[in-house]
């Protein structure tokens, strides 16, 4: 079965240090893989997609194929960094399946 | 419009009430979704309807019954909840389902429901 793993439940880190928030999935195919970011009295949105490859907010993630992870990164943490963040997966050779959620990383970035 | 709308934000309703939930998009998505979420916890699907018709429910009680009357608007009819029904209930949609686009979801902002 699918699954997504976020193994730290808080991260907590001082403004302008690195950031890495872990996530790991099991999947036997080649998935596609998400974050997303829920803000304090905001909506959840997608923060990044691997197929897209890009830097948004500073933040980069990786598909790691050979240790099925795709581990969130900024080299310099900012206050406003700060939420909830979640791994998710969605299943390529499985029609009809909704994206599937990790169980989140909070993190927290203070001065 | 690149939004999805909830309303009502906020719902109090008690155990005996009937009350609905409604979510509205205007981006041509044709898969829209109804989580709910718990704090500090991540969304826990409940229904999918692709092209106005219901793929998915995920052993949802009845007393949860989603609508799709057309393809921008959800409903979600609540009838005799319970006091651990109380969450913030979220929809969301995808440009397409079963195909691509359906991983990048577009939430709204939820809807808040207490039941006493």
């Amino acid at each position: 079965a699918q699954r997504v793993t976020q193994p730290e439940k808080l991260l907590s880190v001082f403004k302008g240090a690195p950031v890495e928030l872990k996530c790991n999935y099991s999947y036997s195919g080649s998935p596609e893989l998400f974050w997303y970011v829920q803000y304090s009295r905001q909506r959840l949105q997608l923060l990044l997609r691997h197929i897209s490859r890009e830097s948004i907010k500073g933040f980069t993630a990786d598909l790691n194929k050979g240790e099925t992870s795709f581990h969130l990164k900024k080299p310099f943490a900012q206050e406003e960094d700060s939420a909830m963040y979640y791994c998710a997966l969605i299943p390529t050779n499985q029609a009809g399946t909704a994206l599937i959620f990790g169980k989140g990383t909070t993190l927290s970035v203070s001065s | 419009d690149t939004e999805v709308t909830q309303t009502p934000k906020h719902l109090v309703m008690g155990m005996t009430n009937k009350k609905s939930l409604k979510c509205e998009q205007h981006m041509g998505h044709r898969a829209m979704y109804w989580y709910k979420q718990k704090a500090k916890k991540p969304p826990e699907l409940m229904f999918v309807y692709s092209y106005e018709k219901l793929s998915i429910n995920e052993s949802v009680p009845s007393r949860f019954s989603p609508e799709c009357p057309n393809s921008s608007l959800l409903n979600l009819h609540l009838h005799a909840l319970q006091p651990e029904d109380s969450a913030l209930y979220l929809c969301a949609s995808s440009q397409g389902w079963g195909t691509g686009g359906t991983g990048e979801l577009f939430f709204g902002e939820g809807s808040r429901l207490t039941v006493l």
